[in-house]
């Protein structure tokens, strides 16, 4: 059964930093892996997609890495804004069940 | 990006009673759509997956006679909260896909569902 677990679980920083959220899976045949954001009391935004062959994927101040055989994924976030404050999901797709887990969750507060 | 869409966007209903909330992909074709439910301050637990012309298939732990779920085209799935208490107040949602494995998950808007 897939487990995926988020760390920190809470991040609180002034803004202009560059940032690291750490996203761990035990079951590294995934098919891809997404990272969401998720405004308080709303729904999911899509921030990033990796396949399963690529490395890293960027958007903008976003970077994902993924390392599959290591059960890992990292969002970095450079020069971070009040704009950036929300929850940060990440969920691998696993092979052998058609499914999107998600982690716990990185709630960031980034402060002026 | 692909467009998901939900149906109420919120809802309040008095306990014991029945509600639907309806799940479609406006642009695309979803053969599989999958229902999660949060709850505050926790992440997305899966709930169900639907597939379309076929039964839904539940997670461990979640009730199959009480969330009905129906995904009658591949357009559309609907969840039915039967019987509804104070307990099953969470917020909702869907995600709809073009296809399985490598594809994107596009995800609905939520449904947040009060019942008093």
């Amino acid at each position: 059964k897939q487990e995926v677990t988020q760390i920190p679980a809470a991040l609180s920083v002034p803004e202009g930093e560059n940032l690291v959220l750490n996203c761990s899976f035990t079951d590294s045949a995934i098919y891809n892996l997404q990272w969401f954001r998720q405004d308080p009391g709303k729904g999911l935004t899509s921030l990033l997609l990796i396949q399963s062959s690529q490395r890293e994927q960027t958007s903008g101040r976003l970077n994902a890495s993924l390392d599959k055989s290591s059960g890992r994924s990292t969002l970095y976030i450079a020069a971070s804004q009040p704009g950036d404050s929300a929850t940060y999901l990440c969920a691998p797709r696993s092979y052998n069940t058609d499914k999107l887990i998600f982690g716990t969750g990185t709630r960031l507060q980034v402060f002026p | 990006g692909a467009v998901v869409s939900q149906h109420p966007s919120w809802v309040i209903c008095k306990s014991g009673t029945s509600v639907k909330i309806e799940c479609r992909s406006l642009d695309f074709q979803a053969t599989t759509m999958f229902w999660y439910r949060q709850f505050p301050k926790q992440s997305l637990m899966l709930m169900a997956t639907s597939n379309e012309g076929s039964k839904a298939t539940y997670e461990q732990g979640v009730e199959k006679d009480k969330f009905l779920i129906n995904h009658a085209s591949l357009t559309l799935s609907t969840l039915t909260v039967t019987s509804a208490h104070p307990e099953d107040s969470s917020f909702y949602i869907c995600s709809a896909g073009g296809g399985s494995g490598s594809f994107e998950q596009y995800f609905g808007p939520g449904t947040r569902l009060t019942v008093t």
